[in-house]
């Protein structure tokens, strides 16, 4: 069973600080990861993309990709209250285009 | 670019009747696209995967016959769900792969069954 697991949170930090959300995934083979932000009621928007291991930075976000020990993180180095949001992780299913996505992470950056 | 309009984005509709959304890549061509359900409070849950010329594929526990897809165009898919219940009031969305690896995801249709 291919899975894709997240902790639901809310995880919640105050303005400026560190904020890092995790996600493992069941599959060994997978290559393909991504982090959508979905704001409540609305549809999901892609902020970042990794397909190799290590970190990817794209302004304030950091994608961090561990093929080992099967996890990938997304880190806020300077928390806004603009990025309070549901953070979904994806995973691209090897050999296919299909994603399994995880419950999603809630953060909430308190002013 | 990558932009994915849907339509309607909200329906209310009686029970026993029949709904369709379109899905559109408006500036790219997508020879897939992906419908999802959202309830509240839960992750995107995939249904099907349409495919431009061919027939979709339904993920387990997908009823065919009740939610119809069509992907007549590179840019266009359509979800029907017919004979609408209660049951089915959710949160639809579509998504368009770009190249390879990359999908993106339309506005959403919020579905509301009487």
């Amino acid at each position: 069973q291919k899975e894709v697991e997240q902790n639901s949170g809310p995880l919640s930090v105050p303005e400026g600080a560190i904020a890092s959300l995790n996600c493992t995934y069941s599959d060994r083979g997978s290559q393909s990861f991504f982090w959508y932000r979905q704001y409540s009621g609305k549809s999901p928007e892609l902020i970042m993309s990794i397909y190799s291991n290590g970190d990817k930075e794209d302004g304030r976000f950091t994608a961090q990709l561990n093929i080992a020990s099967q996890y990938v993180s997304l880190l806020f180095s300077d928390s806004q209250p603009s990025v309070s949001a549901t953070y979904l992780c994806a995973v691209k299913f090897p050999g296919t285009y299909k994603y399994i996505f995880g419950t999603g992470t809630r953060l909430k950056v308190l002013a | 670019g990558a932009v994915v309009s849907q339509h309607p984005s909200w329906v209310i509709c009686k029970s026993g009747t029949s709904v369709k959304i379109e899905c559109r890549s408006l500036d790219f061509q997508a020879t897939t696209m992906f419908w999802y359900r959202q309830f509240p409070k839960q992750s995107l849950m995939l249904m099907a995967t349409s495919n431009e010329g061919s027939k979709a594929t339904y993920e387990q526990g997908v009823e065919k016959d009740k939610f119809l897809i069509n992907h007549a165009s590179l840019t266009l898919s359509t979800l029907t769900v017919t004979s609408a219940h209660p049951e089915d009031s959710s949160f639809y969305i579509c998504s368009a792969r770009e190249g390879e690896e990359t999908q993106y995801f339309g506005p959403g249709t919020r579905l509301l069954v009487l």
